[in-house]
């Protein structure tokens, strides 16, 4: 059985502060996917993260996939209320119809 | 489009009765998913579907059933609802020729007393 290991698990800063979340496996994944769930919604997908070392951004939201391909973080700078929710990881192993995805991070970002 | 739709939002059960949860996506994806989603928890898969007529079981398939008749629907069934089936339950789908990046429905609460 694949795991992948979030952390930390839950996560409590101020506006402006800068975070990482780390998603942790022993399995190699060929792609490897973020999501963010926010309250009462379904998660919904940021980014995919593909080739060992990748480092994608998405404004504030900078995305890098390990060079082993079994790990990722998500680092958000100056972090704003709006980053709020649950973060996910998901990996994808080869070709395969499904994901697994992680324990999840929950973010709350207070003024 | 409308993306994924899920029916009912919010469904409250008594032990030992049942219900089918409806999922529909407009999407052409030719696979669908069943997730769990417990109370602070991350997901579980229940069962998936990689096209109509072929469905497979997930993680956590005990008490559920589903059928994929066509390439729009994945209903879920549950039979004899325990307390233990109170849950958020998602559905997604995906295009088979993409990494598999999920669309999710808005999810439908149970409660199951």
């Amino acid at each position: 059985t694949q795991l992948l290991e979030q952390s930390p698990q839950f996560l409590s800063i101020q506006e402006g502060e800068n975070l990482t979340v780390y998603c942790n496996s022993s399995s190699v994944f060929s792609s490897l996917q973020w999501y963010r769930q926010e309250p009462g919604e379904g998660p919904v997908l940021l980014v995919t993260v593909v080739t060992g070392g990748e480092v994608k951004k998405l404004k504030r939201l900078t995305f890098q996939f390990g060079d082993a391909r079994k790990d990722s973080s998500l680092h958000i700078t100056a972090a704003q209320p709006g980053d709020t929710g649950l973060y996910l990881c998901a990996g994808r192993t080869g070709t395969a119809s499904k994901l697994t995805f992680g324990t999840g991070t929950r973010l709350q970002v207070t003024l | 489009n409308a993306g994924v739709t899920q029916t009912p939002k919010f469904r409250i059960l008594k032990i030992g009765q049942s219900m089918t949860l409806q999922c529909t996506q407009d999407m052409n994806h030719n696979y669908m998913y069943w997730y769990r989603q417990d109370p602070g928890m991350g997901l579980k898969l229940i069962y998936y579907s990689v096209g109509a007529g072929i469905t497979d079981k997930g993680e956590v398939p005990n008490g559920y059933n589903v059928s994929r008749s066509t390439t729009e629907d994945f209903p879920l069934r549950l039979e004899l609802a325990a307390p233990s089936q109170t849950s958020v339950y998602f559905c997604a789908s995906s295009y088979p020729h993409s990494y598999n990046e999920q669309f999710f429905g808005p999810g439908t609460r149970l409660t199951v007393l």
